[in-house]
């Protein structure tokens, strides 16, 4: 199988504090990890393409400086939302690719983030 | 931006009908994939067509593939209040690693 693990599965923070997402793959290792964002009801939005030990790739109109990708390792991926908003408030998602481009993704379960 | 629009937007049924959701794309694609996400988790991969495949099957699912009008079909026979949930097709662009998610089918079986 191939198992990725995401969490905090859900944080409630201040506005203007920062929070940090971990995604792990449990059972391979992934070269590539991708951070999606969802709002209620609407598709997933890809928000950057991390890939280990290089800078991450981000999606236009994603700010690189707010949403800070680290891919230290093989199985490590973190998101860090840095200085929250309201408007940050979102589920997100990673997700890991265990083989080579263009096959199938496994996701993690999500971190439902409110920033108050 | 998406590449993929689904339709409908959403479906009900009852239980043991089939459940057909349909899904477009723009440009030329490598495979395209199908998931599903229970509300409030991630997705769970369902299916994977490459371009040069037109139909396949897995289960009480079946999709096909029609590269010359740019859609995909997901067919679920014999719907369970189990496959209650939210189906999203997302097809892998030539040339580029991401994939890309269409705008989902929610999908509700009642009982």
């Amino acid at each position: 199988g191939a198992v990725v693990s995401q969490h905090p599965s859900r944080v409630i923070c201040k506005s203007g504090t920062s929070v940090k997402i971990e995604c792990r793959s449990l059972d391979f290792q992934a070269t590539t990890m991708f951070w999606y964002r969802q709002f209620p009801k609407q598709s997933l939005m890809l928000m950057a393409t991390s890939n280990e030990g290089s800078k991450a790739t981000y999606e236009q109109g994603v700010e690189k400086d707010k949403f800070l990708i680290n891919h230290a390792s093989l199985t490590l991926s973190t998101l860090t939302v840095t200085s929250a908003h309201p408007e940050d408030s979102s589920f997100y998602i990673c997700s890991a690719r265990k083989g080579p481009a263009n096959e199938k993704l496994f996701f993690g379960s999500g971190t439902q983030l409110s920033v108050l | 931006s998406q590449q993929g629009e689904e339709d409908p937007q959403a479906l009900s049924i009852q239980e043991g009908e089939n459940a057909t959701m349909n899904c477009s794309y723009k440009t030329s694609i490598n495979n395209l994939q199908w998931y599903r996400q229970n509300s409030g988790r991630g997705l769970v991969h369902l299916i994977l067509i490459r371009s040069n495949e037109r139909e396949k099957h897995s289960g009480r699912l079946r999709v096909t593939l029609d590269t010359s009008k740019k859609s995909s079909s997901l067919l679920i026979t014999a719907s369970r209040a189990a496959d209650t949930a939210s189906y999203f097709c997302a097809t892998v662009l030539q040339g580029a690693q991401k994939l890309v998610f269409g705008q989902g089918t929610r999908l509700t079986i009642n009982p």
